[in-house]
């Protein structure tokens, strides 16, 4: 199975502020990687796919970058309803795994 | 519009068995995966399996053989997963999700079942 390390697991942030944050895959993936946002007691919301693809109705200012088995996801200019949850899955095979999450929290 | 009508909340007492339901709407059924995934309160997401309703290929991760099993009905385009022998564990909120109309990802997700198992 692939493993897949997302960091970091909390992070403090200011609103405008950008925000990275990194999977790194146990082997090589190519670009089948989607993040997803997760607001509490809702359902996960596709942000990007294929790595570095933003799904429709998503803000410019989430993207996505990486391939092989380091990726990347940042934030630019944070704003209030972003600070929850972020999660990365790798879709090069199954299990489907995904990452461990990360917790935006406003400084 | 694509959308992924997941069943009620479940309560159950350990030992038992129940069967969630996902039903989809606005694209073809048969013709994308779809995947299943737990999370307990206040953890991660958990990936543990998917099927292709068009054959019913399924794949599951190793930890979910045995616990979870995934079917489709095609004629009403519902999947469903059934989880046995539960135990305070398995209490979690279980979501499905497909790629709709979409391939490459998994843009839809149903809005999550709560199973809560307790004596």
């Amino acid at each position: 199975d692939i493993q897949m390390t997302q960091s970091p697991a909390s992070q403090s942030a200011s609103l405008g502020e950008s925000v990275t944050i990194t999977c790194l895959a146990s082997q090589t993936i190519g670009t089948w990687l989607a993040w997803y946002q997760q607001k509490p007691g809702k359902s996960p919301q596709l942000l990007i796919y294929a790595a570095t693809s933003l799904a429709d109705g998503v803000p410019s200012r989430f993207s996505g970058s990486g391939s092989g088995t380091k990726f990347s996801f940042k934030i630019s200019s944070l704003q209030a309803e972003d600070f929850v949850s972020y999660y990365c899955q790798q879709l090069y095979s199954t299990p489907h795994t995904f990452g461990g999450g990360t917790k935006l929290e406003i400084k | 519009q694509v959308q992924l009508q997941q069943s009620g909340a479940e309560l159950a007492r350990p030992g038992a068995s129940v069967k969630l339901s996902c039903k989809a709407s606005g694209y073809t059924f048969t013709s994308y995966w779809m995947q299943w995934v737990k999370q307990r309160p206040g953890q991660g997401l958990e990936w543990i399996g998917a099927i292709y309703p068009g054959d019913g290929d399924t794949r599951y991760t190793q930890k979910f053989k045995g616990k979870a099993t995934l079917t489709a009905d095609k004629s009403s385009s519902t999947a469903y997963m059934q989880l046995s022998s539960l135990a305070s564990e398995d209490s979690a909120v279980y979501y499905c999700a497909s790629g709709g109309t979409t391939t490459m990802r998994f843009t839809y997700w149903g809005q999550g079942t709560l199973v809560t198992v307790s004596a």
